[in-house]
């Protein structure tokens, strides 16, 4: 089984639908990140979690939210999906080594597709 | 200034051939650097971790030059296995936001037989 988990895998939804994507580790770490990756533009961040109670916005939090349930989980909702959010979703938790952010590890990805 | 800015690539190099990344970031405090590498469609895994003056692992190298908040990933005798997007990745520092893992946009490269 893989340590970071994301589901679903693929969505298409409608413009307008609420969504959420969901990620779950089993690696212990406190850290957990939702990126976006779109052609040409890289891994964009979107929210971070420290821990159960820190939320905090990246670079792109508009259009977005997100819920940290448990240590181990950490979804992301998209409250009105629009079609510039049609993008592949990676979650991924790190931990935290004596010289800063330890390695990160990434879930599968979701695709998701908005019309 | 982008935060971590790679060069854009596609690098098309025949095998065996020696090609280098290079990759810059913006904030003198970051405290620690990445080299990701991600497979078309696939989750980015860790290359390399870059700490200090820089690693060697077989046939990559990382080197890091903080005085010019430079970094570079070499990869000798390449094989078609190594065709992938590298991702520069950096740590903006310590604590609270400062925690955060910086993406570059990833240099494709395309190792020819």
């Amino acid at each position: 089984d893989a340590d970071v988990t994301q589901t679903p895998r693929n969505r298409i939804t409608k413009t307008g639908k609420r969504i959420m994507l969901e990620c779950s580790q089993t690696k212990g770490h406190d850290r957990m990140y939702w990126y976006r990756q779109d052609p040409g533009l890289g891994l964009r961040l979107i929210y971070y979690s420290f821990d159960v109670k820190d939320i905090n916005k990246g670079e792109i939090s508009d259009g977005y939210s997100v819920s940290r349930q448990a240590q181990a989980k950490f979804s992301l909702s998209l409250e009105s999906a629009i079609p510039n959010q049609t993008a592949l979703y990676f979650c991924a938790t790190s931990d935290w080594g004596d010289r800063g952010n330890a390695e990160a590890f990434f879930g599968q990805g979701t695709r998701l597709t908005v019309v | 200034r982008k935060e971590v800015e790679q060069d854009p690539g596609p690098f098309n190099v025949p095998e065996g051939a020696t090609v280098a990344f290079n990759c810059t970031y913006s904030n003198s405090a970051s405290q620690s650097f990445f080299w990701y590498r991600q497979d078309c469609r696939k989750e980015p895994k860790l290359l390399m971790s870059v700490y200090s003056s820089g690693n060697e692992d077989g046939r990559f190298t990382a080197q890091l030059n903080r005085a010019s908040q430079y970094i570079s990933l070499l990869i000798r005798d390449s094989k078609l296995s190594d065709s992938a997007t590298y991702l520069c990745v950096v740590n903006m520092g310590y604590g609270g936001s400062q925690g955060n893992l910086i993406f570059g946009k990833g240099t494709k490269l395309s190792v020819k037989p």
